[in-house]
């Protein structure tokens, strides 16, 4: 079985340009959420789909964040337009409403440097 | 809100040897998971081991095993026998239910396993 993928594995733009990072699921799974590590800090959360609907977008920093899951599938991240503070690892996991312990199944991350 | 602390940003152990990392937590949940995800060099993180916080049994697999201490808001996380393949940044993660359970880490503790 297919593990969780993210695409790109790296990115680097320059301040101003956008960004869409792509992060397909396992298959079957209706849970799907996005997460930010910045430099030597935590781990935060920024949003939650289920299915294509979004469950909760409070760690979403601000407006140029767009996330979309079209379908119930795949889901992307688009930065538009990106910032210096948006460098940092972006993740995305997924997770089976009902699987044990709720366990969240992560990708490799995309390594996003905004220059 | 739900914070998740840990305290050592880097260990080393010997090989063969016995490593314990810490991490506290702080959540109003009555009900919740607390798990430790490692993250490789590779990148891809991966869960190590997971509790539930009704049971008072410390979780064990294999090499790896917990000591959860629900009144201090305590969850370590001992590897027994320490191999090369040890060596990774560990997330200490808690999960409250009944919501999107959007996992909360903390900053994470990178262990050397030295040969």
């Amino acid at each position: 079985e297919a593990g969780v993928t993210q695409f790109p594995s790296h990115s680097v733009i320059e301040k101003g340009q956008t960004v869409t990072l792509r992060c397909d699921p396992i298959s079957g799974h209706d849970n799907l959420y996005w997460y930010r590590r910045v430099m030597g800090k935590e781990i935060k959360f920024l949003l939650h789909f289920v299915k294509e609907s979004k469950q909760d977008e409070s760690g979403m920093p601000n407006n140029r964040f767009l996330a979309e899951r079209t379908g119930g599938t795949y889901s992307t991240l688009k930065v538009q337009p990106a910032e210096l503070e948006d460098s940092g690892v972006y993740f995305c996991a997924s997770r089976l409403t009902g699987g044990p312990y709720n366990e969240q199944f992560f990708g490799p991350g995309t390594r996003l440097t905004v220059l | 809100a739900q914070t998740v602390t840990q305290s050592q940003p880097e260990m080393s152990v010997q090989e063969a040897e016995t490593v314990t990392l810490s991490c506290t937590y702080d959540t109003s949940e009555s009900d919740y998971y607390l798990f430790w995800y490692k993250q490789p060099p590779s990148r891809q993180m991966i869960l190590v081991i997971r509790q539930e916080a009704y049971k008072q049994q410390n979780a064990t697999e294999n090499r790896f095993s917990v000591n959860f201490q629900k009144a201090a808001k305590s969850f370590s996380l001992k590897i027994s026998d320490s191999q090369l393949g040890d060596a990774a940044m560990y997330f200490c993660a808690c999960d409250a239910q009944g919501g999107s359970e959007k996992l909360v880490f903390g900053k994470g503790t990178k262990l050397t396993v030295n040969p």
